[in-house]
């Protein structure tokens, strides 16, 4: 089945710089990779998403880069604000098509 | 519009006792899947229903673990002779249809502790 890694698994910037998560993915069948952003306590959202026919995806200050040959794929933030703080999750969808294979997320702590 | 609901939020309950926990999709929605998250760690998927065709099991990790969906509505997991390493937040999400191109809309979860 696929597997997916992701780092760092902790990062802390400072209010106002950039913030990039890392993931890598093992099927290259593997065909959708969204991110969720889980607070404290929270349910995990969906914050932005990408397929495979695509090669970044951008959302104000979010946006979404994926190399199919390296199979791997980043979450960037740019701007960062306190209100970013959250653990945030990738994904790949496998190739089943019903299964979603999550990394093990990153902590993100951004100081004011 | 109400979103996914899952009751109770949170459980204690004995080593070797059966729980049955609660998922109420989002209306409308057919597809409806079961994720199992641990303290520190990624979300584990466990099974996924979409309409009435046979729900994809293979996330199950024993035999002591099983799930129902009526309909397009409530779906309950049942977790027997619970063991202590079952002790996790378990997560319930809808999608309008199944496949990539629908959003998947968590539950709060529901926080299960085996003692």
């Amino acid at each position: 089945g696929e597997n997916v890694e992701q780092h760092p698994s902790t990062l802390s910037v400072q209010e106002g710089d950039s913030a990039v998560i890392k993931c890598t993915y093992s099927d290259s069948a593997s065909n959708y990779f969204p991110w969720y952003k889980q607070e404290l306590g929270k349910r995990p959202q969906l914050i932005i998403d990408i397929r495979s026919n695509v090669g970044e995806k951008k959302d104000q200050r979010i946006a979404v880069t994926l190399n199919k040959t390296a199979k791997h794929f980043s979450l960037h933030i740019t701007e960062t604000q306190p209100e970013d703080s959250a653990v945030y999750f990738c994904a790949a969808r496998g190739n089943t098509g019903n299964q979603f294979y999550f990394g093990t997320g990153t902590s993100l702590t951004v100081i004011p | 519009g109400a979103g996914v609901s899952q009751s109770p939020s949170n459980k204690v309950t004995e080593k070797g006792k059966d729980v049955e926990l609660r998922c109420d999709p989002i209306s409308g929605h057919t597809a409806l899947y079961w994720y199992r998250q641990r303290l520190g760690q990624g979300l584990e998927f466990l099974i996924y229903f979409q309409g009435n065709s046979a729900p994809d099991k293979s996330g199950l990790p024993s035999d002591r673990f099983s799930a129902e969906r009526t309909g397009e509505s409530v779906s309950t997991l049942t977790i027997q002779r619970t063991q202590q390493e079952d002790s996790a937040v378990y997560l319930c999400a809808s999608s309008a249809r199944g496949g990539s191109i629908y959003e998947q809309y968590f539950g709060p979860g529901t926080r299960l502790t085996v003692t």
